[in-house]
């Protein structure tokens, strides 16, 4: 079982570039997350997918979309980043909302 | 946020000690996880606590959701080489966790 799947492992990128971090789960859970974690702070939420089809703003969202493209799959995309979003991002799933978390791998990602 | 206080920040023991990690919260929670990360990895599941005094243990790990229900501890018995990495607390409030900024724990052989 792979569980959650997060690709990159690594990125480096310049300020004002794009991409789209993936992040796939093959547990048929409904709901899927992204979360960066930063020195000496707690896993922060950027947005979250409570079920296929929605998408809502966490803690942290200023700067990234997201896409659940089905029900295994939900893509971190940063449209124009900046050095404050250097970070490891980790994506994390669960049968539904307010249930234990399963997180991938992460991404580490820096921007210069 | 919620702010989840988690101490001791870093812990240094001998191997085969036992060790005890505890998260506070002024909020309170419905539902406290514990996870555990090694470097350059996820977070990892150990124990799931889901009402106020429950007291459950995953092998050497005893955790307990305390019970003005702000509050959660994490025990490790015995410990060995391999429990070395960071340990984070979440709790849950609504549908959303948040999480504590984890107990690094170095295990000296």
């Amino acid at each position: 079982n792979a569980g959650v799947t997060q690709t990159p492992k690594f990125q480096v990128l310049k300020t004002g570039q794009s991409m789209t971090l993936q992040c796939a789960q093959d547990m048929n859970h409904n709901s899927m997350y992204w979360y960066r974690q930063d020195p000496g702070m707690g896993l922060r939420l950027i947005y979250y997918s409570a079920s296929e089809g929605t998408t809502d703003k966490g803690e942290v969202p200023n700067g990234y979309n997201v896409s659940r493209l089905n029900k295994r799959e939900f893509s971190l995309r940063l449209e124009s980043a900046a050095p404050s979003q250097t970070s490891v991002y980790f994506c994390a799933s669960s049968i539904g909302q307010g249930e234990k978390l399963f997180f991938g791998s992460g991404t580490q990602l820096s921007v210069l | 946020g919620q702010q989840l206080n988690q101490s001791p920040q870093s812990m240094f023991i001998q191997e085969g000690e036992d060790v005890s990690m505890n998260c506070t919260s002024s909020s309170i929670f419905n539902t406290w996880l514990w996870y555990k990360q090694d470097p350059g990895e996820g977070p990892v599941l150990l124990i799931a606590l889901y009402k106020a005094g429950e007291l459950t243990s995953n092998g050497r790990l005893t955790a307990q959701f305390g019970i003005t229900r702000k509050d959660s501890f994490l025990n490790i018995s015995a410990s060995i080489p391999s429990d070395v990495g960071i340990y984070f607390c979440a709790g849950r409030t609504g549908n959303q966790f948040y999480f504590g900024t984890g107990t690094s724990l170095t295990v000296i052989p």
